[in-house]
């Protein structure tokens, strides 16, 4: 049981290049989160999925896109990387809804991003 | 006003002591309350959730809450060195699906 994983750990990208962050869990969990933490700043919300299907916008949004492939996964893509995406990325599954059911949210190990 | 707010700390308590962090927050309608260790350069774990008023246990672990003003709370008793981490206290907030996390409190055990 490894619980939520990510891929990749660390990754270096130039402005303008694009990425796809990688994240299951093999919790059986229905939902599914992605934050950013900043220096200063904690976690943000960038979307988060209730169900497998379903995708919704967090608080910070902009530059990135999201895919719900099946219950286990969960993607992020950046498209055109800027240096204000640089930051460390936390995925985190849910049995139900965090915020709702009150749920523990379980977060993966992170993958730290530097967009140069 | 933040959603949720906690001081950045360092706090900084000797082994043994008792470690108070607290954290406001700004949602009357907020109703589940999470505490979570992070270690540097790792990912948050849960310590605590609760979500009535009052005090809820947990081994050397004490959650508490109290919605009137609108703040929640975590002790760790008998301090070790190994509790030096981040705490990040979450909130449900603004709205059903959103669970928003404070800045962090970092903690510093001294031996």
């Amino acid at each position: 049981n490894a619980g939520v994983t990510q891929t990749p750990k660390f990754q270096v990208l130039k402005t303008g290049q694009s990425m796809t962050l990688q994240c299951a869990q093999d919790m059986n969990h229905n939902s599914m989160y992605w934050y950013r933490q900043d220096p200063g700043m904690g976690l943000r919300l960038i979307y988060y999925s209730a169900s497998e299907g379903t995708t919704d916008k967090g608080e910070v949004p902009n530059g990135y896109n999201v895919s719900r492939l099946n219950k286990r996964e969960f993607s992020l893509r950046l498209e055109s990387a800027a240096p204000s995406q640089t930051s460390v990325y936390f995925c985190a599954s849910s049995e139900g809804v965090a915020g709702w059911d009150g749920d523990t949210q379980y977060f993966g190990p992170g993958t730290r991003l530097t967009v140069l | 006003q933040k959603e949720v707010e906690q001081n950045s700390g360092p706090l900084s308590v000797p082994e043994g002591a008792i470690a108070s962090l607290n954290c406001t927050y700004s949602d009357r309608g907020s109703q589940s309350f999470f505490w979570y260790r992070q270690y540097s350069g790792k990912s948050p774990e849960l310590i605590m959730s609760i979500y009535s008023n009052g005090d809820k246990e947990d081994g050397r672990f004490t959650a508490q809450l109290n919605k009137a003003s609108q703040y929640v709370s975590l002790l760790i008793r008998d301090s070790q060195p190994s509790d030096s981490a981040t705490y990040l206290c979450a909130v449900n907030t603004g709205g059903y699906q959103k669970v928003t996390f404070g800045t962090g409190t970092k903690l510093q055990v001294i031996p």
